[in-house]
């Protein structure tokens, strides 16, 4: 089965704190890829990353990264020096190859609610 | 480009009418996707479509749901009739082939309230 889980329901942190919100993923596919979506108050869904399950390198984008590691199936995203602006839910999905499956859709976690404060 | 469109953005009903959203999705995607987001379940997929057809429609919660895409550029999802329980904000996507997955592009999603 795949599935997909965000364990953080909620964080507040103060602007300028470091903060790192978790993903550990399941699947039995070999090829899959993973995303991390925000979803700021406005209410859309912006894609943020992804990564496929052959590219185990880290990725920083200004203030953000990804540690992703297939050994413990985490897809670990990290936001350095938060800013108020950062405040959003942050979903982590996985998508398996095939479209022919069932299940060959883009799963989403329930998202981590991130509060920064001023 | 536009990006994917939803309309409309807020809509209320009462129990028992009609209700149809719309989405134009990205021109040369051929896959569209509506999901369903609410508390409880957070983001489900009811339903997608490649080159217009209908490939699994086992997320669509009963018989009350249907959608469809008469062309590549406009798809529908309807209910009904509707019932309290469906309120929640609706998102189409799309994307182009599964050679690349770059990922889904998101609507702005429609807010359904159903008093």
């Amino acid at each position: 089965a795949q599935k997909v889980t965000q364990a953080q329901t909620e964080i507040s942190v103060v602007e300028k704190e470091d903060v790192t919100l978790d993903c550990v993923y399941e699947t039995r596919d070999t090829t899959y890829y993973l995303f991390w979506y925000k979803q700021p108050p406005s209410g859309e869904l912006v894609f943020l990353i992804r990564r496929n399950s052959f590219d185990e390198q880290n990725e920083i984008s200004g203030r953000y990264s990804w540690n992703f590691q297939k050994s413990t199936s985490s897809f670990n995203f990290t936001i350095t020096a938060s800013q108020v602006v950062d405040s959003a839910v942050y979903f982590c999905a996985l998508l398996t190859r095939d479209y022919g499956g069932s299940q060959g859709n883009l799963i989403f976690g329930k998202g981590t609610k991130l509060s920064v404060k001023p | 480009d536009a990006g994917v469109i939803q309309s409309p953005r807020h809509e209320v009903t009462e129990m028992g009418q009609e209700v149809t959203l719309r989405c134009k999705p990205i021109s040369g995607h051929d896959y569209l996707f509506w999901y369903r987001q609410t508390m409880m379940r957070g983001l489900e997929l009811l339903i997608y479509f490649n080159n217009n057809v209908p490939i699994d429609d086992s997320g669509m919660p009963e018989d009350r749901f249907s959608a469809k895409m008469p062309n590549a550029s406009f798809s529908t999802l309807k209910i009904q009739p509707s019932e309290p329980r469906d309120s929640a904000v609706y998102f189409c996507a799309s994307s182009l082939g599964n050679r690349d997955h770059y990922g889904y592009t998101f609507g702005s999603g429609t807010r359904l309230t159903v008093v």
